[in-house]
């Protein structure tokens, strides 16, 4: 069973930068498990953010950028927001199947 | 605009069957696969797995084979998701999400509560 980590919780202040991360129990991550990456907010459905690793989609935010760094997907947010507080799930292809990630809870204080 | 629209809430008992429902509209059905997630109540997202809207082939996560079946009416641009003989921890907000490669828009969600 293929597991995919995030970091439980992070927290950054107004203005700062962060980066979350996505690793996978199968070894390093690449382009080849085409990394998204998605906000959620209570109550509300998933709002897509960036596929195939660094791609945007046409609603995302400039201060949103995705990477790969030291064999994981990575999110990063500059000049956070106070609206950017929400869960932040990676989703990872794997030969057929997407398997996500469990979640950031990411917290603006 | 792109929209995915699901049904409403259903409360049903142990053993049942649901069928939960995601209308697409603003683009052509058949050109674009449908997800569908599961979120059980503050957990985090499940994929379940994908449909081909233009074959009908459908392709099941590990862990959601046997008593889920996905399906299509091309006809008025919908997907299906059909669970049968529920249980407790099948309850869950249940969403669609247009294209496998992007996820890019999603449904508003069905919460199903499965309880005697």
């Amino acid at each position: 069973q293929t597991v995919v980590t995030q970091e439980p919780s992070l927290t950054v202040s107004p203005r700062g930068t962060v980066t979350l991360t996505c690793a996978s129990s199968t070894g390093a991550v690449t382009t080849g498990h085409y990394p998204m990456w998605f906000q959620q907010k209570p109550g509300q459905a998933p709002r897509a953010l960036i596929y195939g690793t660094s791609d945007k989609h046409s609603w995302t935010p400039a201060r949103f950028s995705g990477s790969l760094l030291g064999g994981k997907a990575a999110l990063t947010l500059s000049a956070v927001r106070p609206e950017d507080e929400a869960d932040y799930y990676c989703l990872l292809y794997f030969g057929g199947a997407w398997v996500f990630g469990g979640g950031t809870k990411l917290t603006v204080l | 605009q792109v929209q995915l629209v699901q049904s409403g809430s259903e409360l049903k008992k142990p053993g049942a069957s649901v069928k939960v429902s995601c209308k697409a509209s603003g683009y052509t059905f058949t050109r674009y696969a449908i997800n569908w997630v599961r979120q059980a109540p503050g957990q985090g997202l499940e994929w379940m797995g994908w449909i081909n809207t233009n074959s009908g082939i459908s392709t099941y996560a590990q862990g959601f084979t046997g008593r889920i079946v996905f399906s299509l009416d091309t006809s008025v641009s919908t997907a299906y998701l059909q669970i049968s003989s529920l249980k407790a921890e099948d309850t869950a907000m249940y969403y669609c999400a247009r294209d496998t490669a992007q996820h890019d828009y999603w449904g508003q969600g069905t919460l199903v509560t499965v309880s005697s």
